[in-house]
């Protein structure tokens, strides 16, 4: 099966600073690659959308400027938050979807747990 | 846009026993696809089975099935025989067949399953 990995598992860091978590997919291409947030014990809520080469398309009330992210290649998406803070602490989870067809399956990394202090 | 709801929060089925997790979702499309995705305490995120709106056989993956009521817009999960391991966080999900910014998943709540000897 597909393999989608995530870098850091866990990071901690101090407020203000800045994070950078990796996203990629280990043995296809991924056209498109999605940022999901998970709060405790809720859902996974869609950040962004991101295909490569090409500018992310944020959800509703994401700020764009804090939370970076490049798509640079078919297998690499990176997800930087910018100046975090504690409210920014929360599970993050990329996925990514391959091929072009009218169905294509979308795999999950093993989501990076950022806490800021 | 799309909504899901998952009106349990919580459910708990004894081992080898049958439990049924309800899913509806509203739509105004004709063709899409639903899924059921298990969150373990991992946090991994595994599809655990799919549903295509055009087809009108429910999807069955060993001991997890669907009962798919289109009309309805219903689409709950049924595990059979159930096991320790299938104690999860379980997601419905819906996806438009549409291409683009429409592809994108749709969660609902959750539902915590809880497996007991």
């Amino acid at each position: 099966g597909a393999v989608v990995s995530q870098h850091p598992s866990r990071v901690i860091c101090k407020s203000g600073t800045s994070v950078k978590i990796e996203c990629r997919s280990l043995d296809f291409q991924a056209t498109t690659m999605f940022w999901y947030r998970q709060f405790p014990k809720q859902s996974l809520m869609l950040m962004a959308t991101s295909n490569e080469g090409s500018k992310a398309t944020y959800e509703q009330g994401v700020e764009k400027d804090k939370f970076l992210i490049n798509h640079a290649s078919l297998t690499l998406s990176t997800l930087t938050v910018t100046s975090a803070h504690p409210e920014d602490s929360s599970f993050y989870i990329c996925s990514a979807r391959r091929g072009l067809g009218s169905y294509n399956e979308q795999f999950f990394g093993p989501g990076t747990r950022l806490t800021v202090l | 846009a799309q909504t899901v709801t998952q009106s349990q929060p919580e459910m708990s089925v004894q081992e080898a026993e049958t439990v049924t997790l309800s899913c509806t979702y509203d739509t105004s499309e004709s063709d899409y696809y639903l899924f059921w995705y298990k969150q373990p305490p991992s946090r991994q995120m595994i599809l655990v089975i799919r549903q295509e709106a055009y087809k009108q056989q429910n999807a069955t993956e060993n001991r997890f099935s669907v009962n798919f009521q289109k009309a309805a817009k219903s689409f709950s999960l049924k595990i059979s025989d159930s096991q320790l391991g299938d104690a999860a966080m379980y997601f419905c999900a819906y996806r438009s067949s549409l291409g683009g910014t429409a592809s994108k998943l749709t969660f609902g709540t959750g539902t915590r399953l809880q497996v007991t000897l």
